[in-house]
């Protein structure tokens, strides 16, 4: 079946980066979208950006331009988001999903980030 | 602030049916079909529930409905069951910004 399993719990610095990764498995890879989305404690979801496997093109996040880059790795299936210059409030469940007219589905299981000094 | 207008929460009794609204407008829920639900458990990943407005992927419950007037998008649970306890989630296309928005989430209660 399709399944994201993506990396384990982060905890960094303030200012620091992570690096999280998803590997996909189920579905030919180059033929959907990867969205990053994130969930602050108690808090809805929000979305960071999308790569297309395929070609590798990205569309960031206003909010996020600058600080994250996605990229993919089609020979092992693998999406992976980094988010540079950490700050407390990005503390967060941040998730991969596939993704294609919209429909995020499946979603990986999440990674906990959690910046703290 | 989050793009889409949700009701913080909405509850119900067992058997019962609720309907939870999504307010957008021109640019996103107005402005095309690319409208879905997602369903979150406690400490769970998001579910798709509703694509498309009104599609419901392979195995989800006959349950759930979709629906869409104008610039507001609903989401319909009957016969709700204790199970049916979560959080959900409305998303649409934004034409104005090429991106994905989302509501702040539903806390459904079953009394």
């Amino acid at each position: 079946q399709i399944q994201l399993v993506q990396s384990g719990i982060e905890v960094k610095n303030p200012g620091a980066s992570v690096k999280v990764s998803c590997k996909a498995s189920g579905y030919h890879f180059t033929e959907n979208g990867i969205s990053w989305l994130r969930q602050a404690p108690g808090q809805g979801l929000e979305c960071l950006g999308w790569i297309n496997p395929h070609n590798g093109r990205t569309k960031y996040a206003e909010k996020f331009q600058g600080r994250v880059t996605m990229t993919t790795d089609t020979s092992t299936t693998t999406a992976y988001m980094e988010l540079r210059s950490l700050r407390f409030d990005d503390t967060a469940m941040y998730y991969c999903v596939k993704e294609w007219a919209g429909r995020f589905d499946p979603w990986g299981q999440g990674t906990l980030v959690t910046v703290s000094a | 602030q989050p793009a889409l207008t949700q009701p913080a929460s909405v509850s119900g009794s067992p058997g019962q049916s609720i309907t939870i609204s999504c307010t957008g407008s021109t640019s996103d829920v107005g402005g095309n079909n690319y409208v879905s639900w997602y369903q979150q458990h406690p400490d769970k990943a998001p579910k798709l529930l509703i694509y498309d407005v009104s599609n419901r992927p392979s195995g989800v419950s006959d349950r759930f409905s979709g629906s869409k007037s104008a610039n507001t998008a609903s989401l319909t649970i009957s016969g709700l069951q204790p199970e049916d306890e979560a959080d959900y989630y409305c998303t649409s296309y934004r034409t104005s910004s090429i991106s994905w928005v989302f509501g702040a989430g539903t806390k459904l209660t079953v009394l």
